[in-house]
């Protein structure tokens, strides 16, 4: 069965720094979401990538998907607070179900 | 437009119980997903249903676990006999079809606490 691993489990960043979370596969990818959580809320959807070297940009979020398809990252331009939470990363499954890692949580400090 | 919603947000109830839990999808979404997640962990695939039927419920943990979707719309999972293994956050999703490459949407979660 497929796997997802994020890294890092967890991040602690001064606002403005740039930072990167890595989502790696077992499998190859045939679709890679990327959502983000926070306490009380559900998913909140940002991105999809399909293709081998992909890449995707919403506001300072940045995701792109490597050639051979196993590995995404997300990529945060000059953190505010507001990007606080719990990122995950989903690969779709043949029944169209997604299989999800642990997720990341970011904190970013004022 | 309204996203997916559940009810209720927060369910505390103690050992041996049943509970209901309630999704409401995005109007006209096929597709519509359950899953849950314990703390720490990323969300785990329970049921999907494509229209009335359950397609797939491969990701039920047992026979104490149930779901419904009589209209194509509003689903109830089912828990019975309630063990407290089973509090987690339970969340419902929804996409338009059922492929891979369209977005699930999801809800605010219902926090389950079997005591």
């Amino acid at each position: 069965s497929q796997e997802l691993e994020q890294s890092p489990q967890s991040l602690i960043v001064q606002e403005g720094k740039n930072l990167t979370i890595n989502c790696t596969s077992s499998k190859t990818l045939y679709g890679l979401y990327w959502y983000k959580q926070k306490y009380g809320e559900g998913l909140i959807f940002l991105m999809m990538l399909q293709k081998g070297g992909e890449e995707k940009s919403h506001e300072k979020i940045t995701a792109k998907l490597d050639e051979k398809k196993q590995q995404s990252s997300l990529h945060i331009t000059a953190s505010q607070p507001s990007h606080a939470g719990i990122y995950l990363c989903g690969a779709a499954g043949s029944q169209g179900n997604l299989i999800f890692g642990k997720g990341t949580k970011l904190s970013v400090k004022p | 437009g309204a996203g997916v919603s559940q009810t209720p947000s927060n369910k505390v109830t103690e050992k041996g119980k049943y509970v209901e839990l309630r999704c409401d999808p995005i109007s006209g979404h096929t597709a519509l997903y359950w899953y849950r997640q314990s703390l720490g962990q990323g969300p785990e695939f329970l049921i999907y249903f494509q229209g009335t039927g359950a397609a797939d419920d491969s990701g039920l943990p047992n026979d104490r676990f149930f779901a419904v979707r009589p209209e194509g719309s509003v689903s109830t999972l089912k828990i019975q006999r309630t063990e407290r293994g089973d509090s987690a956050v339970y969340l419902c999703a929804s996409s338009l079809y059922r492929t891979p490459q369209e977005t699930q949407y999801f809800g605010p979660g219902t926090r389950l606490l079997v005591l």
